[in-house]
């Protein structure tokens, strides 16, 4: 399975942007990435994915680099319930059925008042 | 809708005794997925199933582990005889399918179950 790489961890200031990086140089032409987040004491929860455009949900942006070899999960105001750690997952496509979520350290998001 | 419900929330057990950690999915969905979270291993995927037949328990740890889905809204993970390295917290997720790139394969996740073994 193709590998990412976060920062172990992340500080940032409630109501300013936070920019999660993940690098993903492995990536096959098929892989979707997935950005997952988990809240304290709470199950993990999806956030947004993407192929190769840039998304956007009500919840996060997603950019992903030309190469698709990067991509970085925005949070446009950081708020106090956004501390959480976010987890940035390559999912294989095997001929249009989804691999599954593997899950690795992810980043731990630290959101100050 | 109510969401993936999971029980009990805590267990607290004694090595040797069998436990038994229970999972309703979120209706209509095909897919259930069981995870485990450790500190030392994070979160790990123990086995999944769609339509009620298990399709990869590939993660399941052992012999000691075992996970069935009697119908479409219940499933269980049941561990015999339960050992301390068992503790952690159990997650229950499912999705409504698992096709590349849509939103049905999104997964929603329970709220875990603690379990410690003592």
């Amino acid at each position: 399975d193709a590998k990412t790489t976060q920062p172990n961890s992340m500080e940032s200031n409630e109501e300013e942007p936070v920019h999660l990086p993940c690098n993903h140089s492995t990536i096959s032409g098929t892989d979707y990435i997935h950005w997952y987040r988990q809240l304290p004491s709470q199950g993990p929860e999806y956030v947004i994915h993407g192929l190769t455009s840039n998304v956007n949900n009500r919840m996060a942006s997603l950019a992903i680099a030309e190469d698709r070899k990067s991509s970085t999960l925005i949070l446009h105001r950081a708020t106090l319930r956004d501390a959480a750690v976010y987890y940035c997952i390559l999912r294989q496509n095997y001929g249009g059925s989804q691999g599954n979520l593997i899950f690795g350290k992810g980043t731990k998001l630290s959101v100050k008042p | 809708d109510a969401g993936v419900i999971q029980s009990p929330r805590h267990e607290v057990t004694e090595m040797g005794q069998e436990v038994t950690l229970r999972c309703k999915p979120i209706s209509g969905h095909d897919y259930l997925f069981w995870y485990r979270q450790t500190m030392m291993r994070g979160l790990e995927l123990l086995i999944y199933f769609n339509n009620n037949v298990p399709i990869d328990d590939s993660g399941m740890p052992e012999d000691r582990f075992s996970a069935k889905m009697p119908n479409a809204s219940f499933s269980t993970l049941k561990i015999q005889p339960s050992e301390p390295r068992d503790s952690a917290v159990y997650f229950c997720a499912s999705s409504l399918g698992k096709i590349a790139g849509g939103s049905t394969d999104t997964q929603y996740f329970g709220p875990g179950t603690r379990l410690t073994v003592l």
